[in-house]
């Protein structure tokens, strides 16, 4: 079965830093495009980042460019989502989401992990 | 800069039918796009991607019931014989090298 599981998420003050996983099964890891999304309460989805399945090559929404970097772990068939200088605006359930193969369109979703930015 | 414009609800009754829009802004009429359903405390789950010539190709599992189409720079989520569980929030979505953009969203209320 394809599965995605994050962790990593909970409570930081503001400027702080948290680092989240996705854990990948049920598929070849590096064959895929991997992206995060975001939502904040009550809010629509906000694409965050995605990272290339082999190349590496990443990419950023403008609101966390230079703060937050996304990267993968090959041999773990884990994509991470590091988030430095967090903000109030940073709160949000974020979702990691497989891109399908041929198009980028994200066909697979976690449940995501929860991110609290409040002093 | 790409924007994808969705009205903020729509509403059907049970055993209708509802069609939802998602717009693409000036210039990027051919842009493929994809739809998400979101019910209430859940992830969003993928429906269908559809292209700019009105074919779509829904997700597994996704019932025939949900169709796609296109006209222009509007692209179209159908849903047929809706039930209660379609009650959600619909989202479109397309895609260019180096981003990703989300509508804001549809909030469907099932009557």
């Amino acid at each position: 079965e394809v599965q995605l599981l994050e962790s990593g998420g909970g409570l930081v003050q503001p400027g702080g830093s948290l680092r989240l996983s996705c854990a990948a099964s049920g598929f070849t890891f590096n064959n895929y495009v991997m992206s995060w999304v975001r939502q904040a309460p009550g809010k629509g989805l906000e694409w965050v980042s995605v990272i290339s399945g082999s190349s590496g090559s990443t990419y950023y929404a403008d609101s966390v460019k230079g703060r937050f970097t996304i990267s993968r772990d090959y041999s773990k068939n884990t994509l991470f989502l590091q988030m430095n200088s967090l903000r109030a605006g940073d709160t949000a359930l974020y979702y990691c989401a497989r891109e399908a193969g041929d198009d980028s369109y994200m066909n697979v979703w976690g449940k995501g992990t929860a991110v609290t930015v409040s002093s | 800069q790409l924007v994808l414009t969705q009205s903020p609800s729509a509403s059907a009754s049970l055993g209708a039918s509802v069609r939802l829009t998602c717009t693409l802004s000036s210039g990027h009429s051919t842009n493929a796009i994809a739809w998400y359903q979101q019910r209430p405390e859940k992830g969003p789950r993928y429906l269908m991607k559809v292209n700019s010539d009105g074919r779509h190709y829904r997700g597994d599992g996704v019932p025939d019931r949900f169709s796609g189409a296109s006209s222009g720079a509007e692209r179209y989520l159908t849903i047929f014989s809706l039930q209660s569980e379609d009650e959600a929030d619909y989202y479109c979505q397309t895609w260019g090298t180096g981003f990703r953009v989300f509508g804001g969203g549809t909030k469907l209320t099932v009557l």
